[in-house]
C-alpha cells in the first residue's frame, strides 16, 4: 500500500504568514494528490486536486505543487478562516490513502 | 445543487451491525463513484471502500474485508454502507463522498454519521 506522510503534524502561525505543508508518498504517484481542509465538526472540503489545480470557489492564496513523491500545499497569506486541519490524499492506487493530517493553529 | 445527505446517528452494542445511508441529489447518480471514509474521535481520515453506482462494483479496504458491505438503490439515488461485528474501535464519524472517477478528488461530502459502539 502507498503511504502518505505529512509534515509537520501541527504548526502555529499568525494571520498573514506564509504556510507550507508537505506530503511525501512512499512511491511515485504522478500528480494524483488532493488536499482537503477540515474544520472541527465538519466534513472535509477539497481545496486542491491533481496536485496543483485549485478547486472552484477556493481562494487563490491556496496553491499546490509537486509530482512523483513530494507534494506541497501553500497558503500564501494565512487568514483567520484558514485555521483548520489539512489532509493530503492519493488517488493513484486503489487504497486512496490519506496523510495523517496537519493542524494549523493560531500563534 | 449537489447534496449527499446521510442518515442519523446510531448507538450500537459490540457485535451488532450498523447500516448508514447516503442519499444523493442534484446530479446524475450513476455518473459518480461513492466513497466511504471514517474518522475516529480526534483521529485522521480513513478510507473504507468505494462503490460504483452504475455497475454496483465495489472495492473495500483490506482492513474491512469481510465486515463491510456497500450497496446502492438507483431508484432512490441512495448508497448504503453496512458494517458488521462492531467493536468499540469502530466508534467514528462515517462520511460518504463522491468522485467522478477512481482517480478524482472527493468533491462533495455528506454531513457525516456518528456511530457509537458501546455496551
Amino acid at each position: 500500500d502507498i503511504q502518505m506522510t505529512q509534515s509537520p503534524s501541527s504548526l502555529s502561525a499568525s494571520v498573514g504568514d506564509r504556510v507550507t505543508i508537505t506530503c511525501r508518498a512512499s512511491q511515485s504517484i504522478s500528480s494524483y494528490v488532493n488536499w482537503y481542509q477540515q474544520k472541527p465538526g465538519k466534513a472535509p472540503k477539497v481545496m486542491i486536486y491533481a496536485a496543483s489545480s485549485l478547486q472552484s470557489g477556493v481562494p487563490s492564496r491556496f496553491s499546490g505543487s509537486g509530482s512523483g513523491t513530494d507534494f506541497i500545499l501553500t497558503i500564501s497569506s494565512l487568514q483567520p478562516e484558514d485555521f483548520a486541519t489539512y489532509y493530503c490524499q492519493e488517488s493513484y492506487s486503489t487504497t486512496w490513502t490519506f496523510g495523517q493530517g496537519t493542524k494549523v493553529e493560531i500563534k | 445543487q449537489v447534496q449527499l445527505v446521510q442518515s442519523g446517528s446510531e448507538v450500537k452494542k459490540p457485535g451488532a451491525s450498523v447500516k448508514v445511508s447516503c442519499k444523493a441529489s442534484g446530479y446524475t447518480f450513476i455518473n459518480y463513484y461513492i466513497f466511504w471514509v471514517r474518522q475516529a474521535p480526534g483521529q485522521g481520515l480513513e478510507w473504507m471502500g468505494i462503490i460504483n453506482p452504475s455497475g454496483d462494483s465495489t472495492t473495500y479496504a483490506q482492513k474491512f474485508q469481510g465486515r463491510v458491505t456497500m450497496t446502492r438503490d438507483t431508484s432512490a439515488s441512495t448508497v448504503y454502507m453496512e458494517l458488521s461485528s462492531l467493536r468499540s474501535e469502530d466508534t467514528a464519524v462515517y462520511y460518504c463522498a463522491r468522485a467522478y472517477s477512481t482517480s478524482s478528488e472527493l468533491d462533495y461530502w455528506g454531513q457525516g454519521t456518528l456511530v457509537t459502539v458501546s455496551s
